[in-house]
């Protein structure tokens, strides 16, 4: 199994809107990583967490604000986005830091 | 500074027949090369990998070859099918990074006709 789940799907939000976004897998994996991609574009890393740490943050805006609670989920806090933040959030995770990644669905996130 | 390229937006091939997708990077740190399938308002779908100390692997009918000398991996659809059509990421890690941060290609757009 190499489920990786993210609620909700698709999210509309006004620019002074507080929201978050969900990331769960059960395959025991260690490493979770946030990424952002635009349309006809790669994805690009913003977060990865290592053993609930936050490893690595690709100077991501603060307005974007990850947090690990455990071992299985990854939620990405979001406040004050501008609508140029609009895009597919990817959610991925890995056994561990460096091996294969598996996505989650992605949620589509429209930033009025 | 783009480290990996995916030079053909787009590849078309007929079903049955073999697709190839190309794909090139300039970091000769990179150690570590994968393969994605993507379609439509989803995320990807990881379908094969390659370590540098290989220059082949091979799962069902997808093959992946490297060539370290000249920066080049492919990968080998064969036979191809209409479900395959998508867009296809390669992703390469470099060594030494010990968070695993992926550099991907721009895509290639795969479509098989029926």
């Amino acid at each position: 199994d190499t489920e990786v789940t993210q609620t909700p799907k698709h999210l509309v939000m006004g620019m002074t809107n507080k929201k978050s976004l969900k990331c769960e897998q059960h395959m025991g994996h260690r490493a979770m990583y946030w990424y952002k991609q635009k349309a006809k574009k790669p994805p690009e890393l913003m977060f990865v967490y290592s053993y609930e740490k936050l490893s690595i943050n690709e100077s991501v805006p603060s307005r974007f604000s990850p947090e690990c609670p455990n071992s299985s989920l990854l939620n990405l806090h979001l406040h004050a986005l501008q609508p140029e933040d609009s895009a597919l959030y990817l959610c991925a995770s890995s056994r561990i830091s460096g091996e294969t990644q598996y996505f989650g669905p992605g949620t589509r996130l429209l930033v009025l | 500074d783009q480290q990996v390229k995916q030079n053909s937006p787009s590849l078309s091939v007929q079903e049955g027949r073999i697709s190839i997708l190309n794909c090139d990077y300039t970091n000769s740190m990179f150690d570590y090369f994968l393969w994605y399938k993507k379609y439509p308002a989803e995320g990807p779908t990881f379908l094969i990998s390659i370590s540098s100390i290989k220059d082949k692997n091979e799962d069902g009918r997808f093959t992946v070859f490297l060539n370290k000398s000249a920066k080049h991996l492919s990968l080998h659809i064969v036979p191809s099918q209409p479900g395959d059509s998508a867009v296809y990421f390669c992703a390469a890690r470099r060594s030494g990074t010990s968070y695993g941060k992926l550099t991907f290609g721009q895509g290639t757009i795969l479509t098989v006709h029926p």
